[in-house]
Order: structure tokens, then sequence, then C-alpha cells
């Protein structure tokens, strides 16, 4: 059984570019959530998707936009790049969505740097 | 509002107890998480309460859950230098649309 893993494990972009991030869940997981971790802070919730569908969304703005994949790999993308957008960005993946026996598994995370 | 907030650090002696403490404001959250973060590592979860309840122990970790005051806590009993990390308490909201809140972390170092 593989976990979840992100790619790339780092990016640099600049102010205004587009950058999509990606997440392969873990095998059987059909729901996938996005974090953005800033240093020292905790992660913010940007969105979750469960079956294809956006199903919960945090305070982000809609340049951040995702899809999840019919083999439920999932992608983020952020347009119009800001330098506050630096961050290390988590995807979790888990069977089912909300219930706290539906476990949230973590990716080791993608590091952009935005200049 | 949505607020989740921690103390930034904690430091204890190795076999001591640590107890970690969150405050939350969304009334609405469903249950309440802790999480640990080492080093260039990913998010772990280590347990988690349901918000009717006051109380969930499993094996060192206990939490605790006042939810008049809107209070949770963690508490690690013989704390060892493998549990220096960062902890997180989050809380899952399914108020209209589904969200996780997660605080700012606290900086657990254990000393040996």
């Amino acid at each position: 059984e593989t976990g979840v893993t992100q790619s790339p494990t780092h990016l640099i972009k600049t102010r205004g570019q587009q950058v999509t991030l990606r997440c392969s869940s873990q095998s059987g997981h059909n729901t996938v959530s996005w974090y953005q971790q800033a240093l020292g802070q905790g992660p913010q919730f940007i969105f979750q998707y469960y079956r294809e569908e956006e199903n919960g969304r945090g305070n982000f703005p809609p340049r951040f936009s995702g899809l999840q994949f019919p083999n439920y790999s999932s992608e983020l993308n952020v347009n119009a790049l800001e330098l506050d957008d630096s961050a290390l960005y988590l995807c979790a993946s888990s069977y089912s969505s909300g219930g706290p026996s539906n476990e949230q598994f973590f990716g080791p995370g993608t590091r952009l740097t935005v200049l | 509002g949505e607020d989740v907030e921690q103390s930034l650090f904690l430091s204890v002696r190795e076999g001591d107890s640590s107890v970690i403490n969150c405050t939350y404001t969304d009334s609405s959250s469903t249950y309440l998480y802790w999480y640990k973060q080492e080093p260039g590592a990913g998010l772990q979860l280590l347990t988690y309460i349901f918000s009717n309840m006051d109380m969930k122990q499993d094996q060192r970790l206990t939490v605790l859950l006042n939810k008049k005051d809107k209070h949770l806590s963690l508490r690690i009993a013989d704390t060892q230098t493998g549990d220096s990390a960062i902890y997180f308490c989050a809380e899952s909201v399914t108020s209209g649309t589904y969200k996780y809140i997660f605080g700012t972390g606290t900086r657990l170092k254990v000393l040996a």
C-alpha cells in the first residue's frame, strides 16, 4: 500500500505566474483535502474533494482551484501568484469524508516559493 | 468566527507529563483532533474526540474537552525525547460547508 505522494517537492515561481501541484492519494481513498501551511503557522484548509466534487472550502480566493480525477489523484491550481502564496502545500487523503474514523493521511508537501 | 489558538512553546523534562492546551471559537465543531508534526515530515493524527465527550484516553495520551469554555487539552504521560515535535489541535466544522481548522501549533521540547 503506497502512501500519499506529492509532486514536485519544491517549486520556485514569480509573481503573476500560475502553478499546478499534484497529489496521489493513498490506495482506496476517495477524499482529498488541500492545505496551505505558511512558515511557523498551522495548516490552513483550502478545500476538500469527495468523489470528484468540491465538498468544502476554506477562506481562499477563487484563484485557488482544484480537481480530483476518477483515480482519486488531485491537483491544486493557483493563478496569478502572489508573494504571500509562498508556503508548504499539503494534501491529505482519506476514505469517505467528515468522520474521525476516516483518518486523513498527509503527504510530505510541496514547498512553493514565489519571488 | 473561526479561530483555534495554542501556546507557542512548551518545555518539559523526560519522564514528566506534558499538557498542551488549545482554545477554539466555533461552537458548531463536531470533532476535535490532535496532530503531531516532526521536522520535515507530514502531519500525523494522534487522537481525536467527539464534541459530546469530555475525555478520551489512548495509552499515554489523554484528551480533555471543556465544551462550555471551548477548551481542549492533550496530556502526554511519561514524555519521551521522541515526543519532541509541533502539536496541532484542529476542529472539523460542518456548518453549511465542510472544513477543518487548525491551530497555530505548540512546539514541545523534551529535555533529557
